[in-house]
Protein backbone atom coordinates (compact mmCIF):
# COMPACT_ATOMS: atom_id res chain seq x y z
CA UNK A 1 0.00 0.00 0.00
CA UNK A 2 1.40 3.25 -0.91
CA UNK A 3 1.30 5.79 2.34
CA UNK A 4 3.32 7.96 4.56
CA UNK A 5 2.97 7.84 8.17
CA UNK A 6 3.77 10.19 10.81
CA UNK A 7 5.50 9.61 14.06
CA UNK A 8 7.02 11.12 16.81
CA UNK A 9 5.28 14.43 17.93
CA UNK A 10 4.19 14.68 21.76
CA UNK A 11 4.01 17.37 24.50
CA UNK A 12 7.12 19.63 24.85
CA UNK A 13 7.76 22.44 26.92
CA UNK A 14 8.63 25.78 25.47
CA UNK A 15 12.33 25.87 23.99
CA UNK A 16 12.62 22.09 23.79
CA UNK A 17 12.96 19.41 20.56
CA UNK A 18 11.37 17.12 18.80
CA UNK A 19 11.92 15.09 15.95
CA UNK A 20 9.12 14.21 14.23
CA UNK A 21 9.41 11.17 11.28
CA UNK A 22 7.62 10.36 8.59
CA UNK A 23 7.76 6.14 7.59
CA UNK A 24 7.03 5.87 3.65
CA UNK A 25 6.20 2.45 1.75
CA UNK A 26 5.02 1.52 -1.66
CA UNK A 27 6.78 3.81 -4.00
CA UNK A 28 10.24 4.41 -4.36
CA UNK A 29 11.42 6.87 -1.77
CA UNK A 30 14.41 8.64 -3.29
CA UNK A 31 12.86 9.97 -6.32
CA UNK A 32 10.65 12.35 -4.98
CA UNK A 33 10.92 15.75 -3.10
CA UNK A 34 8.94 15.39 0.03
CA UNK A 35 7.52 18.26 2.39
CA UNK A 36 6.23 18.84 5.93
CA UNK A 37 3.22 20.86 6.19
CA UNK A 38 1.32 21.76 9.67
CA UNK A 39 -1.97 22.93 10.67
CA UNK A 40 -2.42 24.77 13.87
CA UNK A 41 -5.51 23.59 16.17
CA UNK A 42 -8.78 25.15 14.06
CA UNK A 43 -6.33 27.13 11.50
CA UNK A 44 -5.32 26.75 8.16
CA UNK A 45 -2.60 24.75 6.31
CA UNK A 46 0.99 26.42 6.82
CA UNK A 47 4.27 25.27 4.97
CA UNK A 48 7.06 24.32 6.97
CA UNK A 49 9.44 22.81 4.67
CA UNK A 50 10.86 20.59 1.52
CA UNK A 51 13.31 18.71 0.49
CA UNK A 52 14.51 17.10 -2.63
CA UNK A 53 14.63 13.94 -3.93
CA UNK A 54 18.33 13.68 -3.25
CA UNK A 55 18.30 15.56 -0.20
CA UNK A 56 20.68 18.27 -1.25
CA UNK A 57 18.52 20.66 -1.52
CA UNK A 58 16.54 21.96 1.24
CA UNK A 59 13.80 24.96 1.76
CA UNK A 60 12.47 26.27 5.02
CA UNK A 61 9.63 28.99 5.81
CA UNK A 62 10.99 32.23 7.51
CA UNK A 63 9.98 31.21 11.06
CA UNK A 64 11.44 27.03 10.79
CA UNK A 65 14.49 28.49 8.93
CA UNK A 66 17.34 28.14 12.09
CA UNK A 67 15.30 25.97 14.09
CA UNK A 68 14.37 22.94 12.00
CA UNK A 69 16.15 20.24 9.79
CA UNK A 70 14.45 18.75 7.11
CA UNK A 71 16.47 15.24 6.25
CA UNK A 72 15.92 12.19 4.39
CA UNK A 73 17.28 8.98 5.13
CA UNK A 74 16.74 6.88 1.69
CA UNK A 75 17.84 3.17 3.44
CA UNK A 76 15.43 3.51 5.90
CA UNK A 77 12.59 5.35 3.10
CA UNK A 78 12.23 7.85 6.23
CA UNK A 79 11.97 11.61 6.25
CA UNK A 80 12.42 13.58 9.08
CA UNK A 81 11.82 17.20 10.92
CA UNK A 82 14.29 17.83 13.62
CA UNK A 83 12.70 20.96 15.60
CA UNK A 84 14.41 22.82 18.21
CA UNK A 85 13.82 25.93 20.32
CA UNK A 86 10.34 25.24 19.72
CA UNK A 87 7.84 28.05 20.31
CA UNK A 88 4.26 28.13 21.70
CA UNK A 89 3.28 28.55 18.10
CA UNK A 90 5.01 25.49 16.68
CA UNK A 91 2.15 24.02 17.88
CA UNK A 92 0.47 22.02 15.55
CA UNK A 93 -0.62 18.74 13.74
CA UNK A 94 2.38 18.11 11.36
CA UNK A 95 1.96 16.13 8.20
CA UNK A 96 4.24 14.58 5.53
CA UNK A 97 3.33 14.58 1.93
CA UNK A 98 4.93 13.30 -1.03
CA UNK A 99 5.31 15.71 -4.40
CA UNK A 100 3.03 13.94 -7.08
CA UNK A 101 5.69 13.56 -9.86
CA UNK A 102 9.07 12.56 -9.46
CA UNK A 103 12.37 14.90 -10.35
CA UNK A 104 12.70 18.29 -8.85
CA UNK A 105 10.19 19.96 -6.86
CA UNK A 106 6.43 19.65 -8.26
CA UNK A 107 5.21 22.08 -5.17
CA UNK A 108 1.82 20.13 -4.88
CA UNK A 109 1.37 16.51 -2.63
CA UNK A 110 -0.62 13.97 -4.16
CA UNK A 111 0.03 11.73 -0.52
CA UNK A 112 -0.71 12.82 2.79
CA UNK A 113 -0.10 11.11 6.64
CA UNK A 114 -2.34 11.20 8.58
CA UNK A 115 -0.64 13.61 11.00
CA UNK A 116 1.22 13.81 14.21
CA UNK A 117 0.22 16.34 16.85
CA UNK A 118 2.90 18.29 18.49
CA UNK A 119 2.00 20.43 21.40
CA UNK A 120 4.45 23.01 22.96
CA UNK A 121 3.74 24.10 26.18
CA UNK A 122 4.56 24.72 29.54
CA UNK B 1 4.93 34.88 4.77
CA UNK B 2 1.46 36.45 4.23
CA UNK B 3 -0.97 33.93 2.76
CA UNK B 4 -3.01 34.22 -0.24
CA UNK B 5 -6.39 35.60 0.27
CA UNK B 6 -9.18 33.72 0.11
CA UNK B 7 -12.99 34.09 0.82
CA UNK B 8 -13.19 32.64 4.55
CA UNK B 9 -16.73 31.13 3.80
CA UNK B 10 -18.91 29.96 0.57
CA UNK B 11 -22.00 28.38 0.41
CA UNK B 12 -24.61 27.09 -2.69
CA UNK B 13 -27.31 24.57 -2.93
CA UNK B 14 -26.64 21.06 -4.39
CA UNK B 15 -26.80 21.07 -7.93
CA UNK B 16 -25.22 24.98 -8.15
CA UNK B 17 -22.19 25.94 -9.07
CA UNK B 18 -19.64 28.41 -6.72
CA UNK B 19 -16.65 29.49 -7.40
CA UNK B 20 -13.47 30.22 -4.74
CA UNK B 21 -10.83 32.66 -5.23
CA UNK B 22 -7.77 32.98 -4.12
CA UNK B 23 -5.32 36.01 -4.71
CA UNK B 24 -2.17 36.67 -4.48
CA UNK B 25 1.03 38.88 -6.00
CA UNK B 26 2.87 38.69 -9.26
CA UNK B 27 5.47 36.63 -6.69
CA UNK B 28 3.51 33.71 -6.67
CA UNK B 29 0.11 33.08 -8.42
CA UNK B 30 0.61 35.20 -11.04
CA UNK B 31 4.15 35.02 -11.47
CA UNK B 32 4.27 30.77 -11.81
CA UNK B 33 2.02 27.83 -13.07
CA UNK B 34 2.15 26.18 -9.39
CA UNK B 35 -0.94 27.04 -8.46
CA UNK B 36 -2.69 23.59 -6.30
CA UNK B 37 -6.05 23.19 -4.61
CA UNK B 38 -6.76 21.01 -1.98
CA UNK B 39 -10.07 19.63 0.14
CA UNK B 40 -9.82 18.88 3.51
CA UNK B 41 -12.91 17.60 5.43
CA UNK B 42 -12.79 17.46 9.00
CA UNK B 43 -10.16 15.33 10.88
CA UNK B 44 -8.51 14.26 7.17
CA UNK B 45 -5.77 15.28 5.72
CA UNK B 46 -5.79 17.44 2.74
CA UNK B 47 -6.21 15.74 -0.82
CA UNK B 48 -5.35 17.35 -4.20
CA UNK B 49 -8.07 18.07 -6.49
CA UNK B 50 -6.35 20.95 -8.75
CA UNK B 51 -2.98 21.20 -9.35
CA UNK B 52 -0.26 23.50 -12.15
CA UNK B 53 -3.29 25.64 -12.17
CA UNK B 54 -6.23 23.83 -13.71
CA UNK B 55 -4.99 19.72 -13.87
CA UNK B 56 -7.26 17.23 -12.01
CA UNK B 57 -5.29 14.59 -10.93
CA UNK B 58 -6.65 10.62 -11.95
CA UNK B 59 -10.01 9.91 -9.95
CA UNK B 60 -10.83 13.68 -9.24
CA UNK B 61 -14.52 14.48 -10.09
CA UNK B 62 -14.79 16.43 -13.29
CA UNK B 63 -17.13 18.59 -11.48
CA UNK B 64 -13.98 20.58 -10.16
CA UNK B 65 -11.78 22.86 -12.34
CA UNK B 66 -9.19 25.74 -11.76
CA UNK B 67 -7.67 28.43 -13.64
CA UNK B 68 -6.20 32.05 -13.45
CA UNK B 69 -6.09 35.02 -14.74
CA UNK B 70 -3.88 37.58 -13.17
CA UNK B 71 -2.97 37.01 -9.93
CA UNK B 72 -6.21 35.72 -9.22
CA UNK B 73 -6.72 32.04 -9.25
CA UNK B 74 -10.16 30.38 -9.07
CA UNK B 75 -11.80 26.64 -8.01
CA UNK B 76 -14.83 26.12 -9.71
CA UNK B 77 -17.01 23.00 -8.54
CA UNK B 78 -20.36 22.64 -10.51
CA UNK B 79 -23.04 20.51 -9.86
CA UNK B 80 -22.49 20.81 -6.16
CA UNK B 81 -23.19 17.38 -3.70
CA UNK B 82 -23.10 16.98 0.06
CA UNK B 83 -20.11 15.09 -0.37
CA UNK B 84 -18.53 19.06 -1.19
CA UNK B 85 -19.18 20.38 1.99
CA UNK B 86 -15.66 20.88 3.26
CA UNK B 87 -12.52 23.24 3.73
CA UNK B 88 -10.71 24.24 0.46
CA UNK B 89 -7.09 25.57 0.57
CA UNK B 90 -5.14 26.95 -2.47
CA UNK B 91 -1.59 26.95 -2.69
CA UNK B 92 1.37 28.68 -4.81
CA UNK B 93 4.78 28.02 -5.46
CA UNK B 94 6.41 31.43 -4.46
CA UNK B 95 10.08 33.19 -5.98
CA UNK B 96 11.87 33.02 -2.78
CA UNK B 97 12.03 28.92 -2.98
CA UNK B 98 9.05 29.04 -0.68
CA UNK B 99 5.17 27.50 -1.26
CA UNK B 100 2.51 29.41 0.68
CA UNK B 101 -1.00 28.37 1.14
CA UNK B 102 -4.25 30.63 1.28
CA UNK B 103 -6.30 31.02 4.64
CA UNK B 104 -8.87 28.53 3.63
CA UNK B 105 -12.84 28.68 2.55
CA UNK B 106 -15.29 26.69 4.36
CA UNK B 107 -17.39 25.53 1.95
CA UNK B 108 -21.66 25.13 3.04
CA UNK B 109 -23.50 23.22 1.03
CA UNK B 110 -27.18 24.22 1.94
Amino acid sequence: EVQVLESGGGLVQPGGSLRLSCAASGFTFSNYAMTWVRQAPGKGLEWVSSISASGATTFYTDSARGRFTILRDTSKNTLYLQMNSLRVEDTAVYYCAKDQDSGWFEWHFDLWGRGTLVTVSS
Amino acid sequence: QSALTQPASVSGSPGQSITISCTGTSRDVGGYNYVSWYQQHPGKAPKVIIFDVSNRPSGVSNRFSGSKSGNTASLTISGLQAEDEADYYCSSYRSTDSLVFGGGTRLTVL
